[in-house]
């Protein structure tokens, strides 16, 4: 089975930068995806990684160390409109994602 | 690109009934799509994996009798939920994804069902 942890809430500022951390356990990994969701909304398609390092897109990046399974989503210059349930999802082979119960972030001015 | 279209948005029906929901790719081929479940403030739960032409694979404890789900053609998958009761209320999203484990897999917008 899988196991992914995430923090439950996070607070931070506009123009601040937040790091949003997941741990997780699986028995055949093949990928982690972060997802963003909005309040009342379906999950949008925000990173993925399967090697370890970093991956950069514009405000978002994404860390992954698959020997300490573990991944970090990274946002830099936070707006308001960031404020929304992230995500970390994690897929073995052949399967379909797994979800984190995910982490709310809320971003106040 | 990878738009996933899902209707209704919207279901408010009484006790018994039985309820369909539709799940489109519509610029894509989708291989395989997928059925969750979301209550409120908790994390996507996986329901069921369809491929097109082939018997959906449902998780454990999910009722495959009570959730049908049909993959007729690459852009389009149902589910049906029968004879629906109030613990059915939630919000059921699909998803559908193109090709391998490496691609991501795009949500359609979701269904808020409010059994009466």
């Amino acid at each position: 089975g899988q196991n992914i942890d995430q923090p439950t809430e996070m607070t931070a500022t506009e123009g601040a930068i937040v790091q949003i951390n997941c741990t997780y356990q699986t028995s055949g990994f093949n990928g982690l995806f972060w997802y963003q969701q909005h309040a009342g909304e379906a999950p949008t398609f925000l990173s993925y990684n399967v090697l370890d390092g970093l991956e950069e897109k514009g405000r978002f990046s994404s860390f992954l160390s698959r020997s300490k399974g573990y991944s970090y989503l990274l946002l830099k210059e936070l707006q308001m409109k960031d404020s929304a349930s992230y995500l970390c999802a994690v897929i073995e082979a052949g399967t379909a994602l797994i979800f984190g119960k995910g982490t709310t972030l809320s971003v106040s001015s | 690109g990878a738009v996933v279209s899902q209707h209704p948005s919207r279901v408010i029906c009484k006790s018994g009934t039985s309820v369909k929901i539709e799940c489109r790719s519509l610029d894509f081929q989708a291989t395989t799509m997928f059925w969750y479940r979301q209550f409120p403030k908790q994390s996507l739960m996986l329901m069921a994996t369809s491929n097109e032409g082939s018997k959906a694979t449902y998780e454990q404890g999910v009722e495959k009798d009570k959730f049908l789900i049909n993959h007729a053609s690459l852009t389009l998958s149902t589910l049906t939920v029968t004879s629906a009761h109030p613990e059915d209320s939630s919000f059921y999203i699909c998803s559908a994804r193109t090709g391998g484990d490496s691609q991501p897999q795009h949500f359609g917008d979701g269904t808020r069902l409010s059994i009466l």
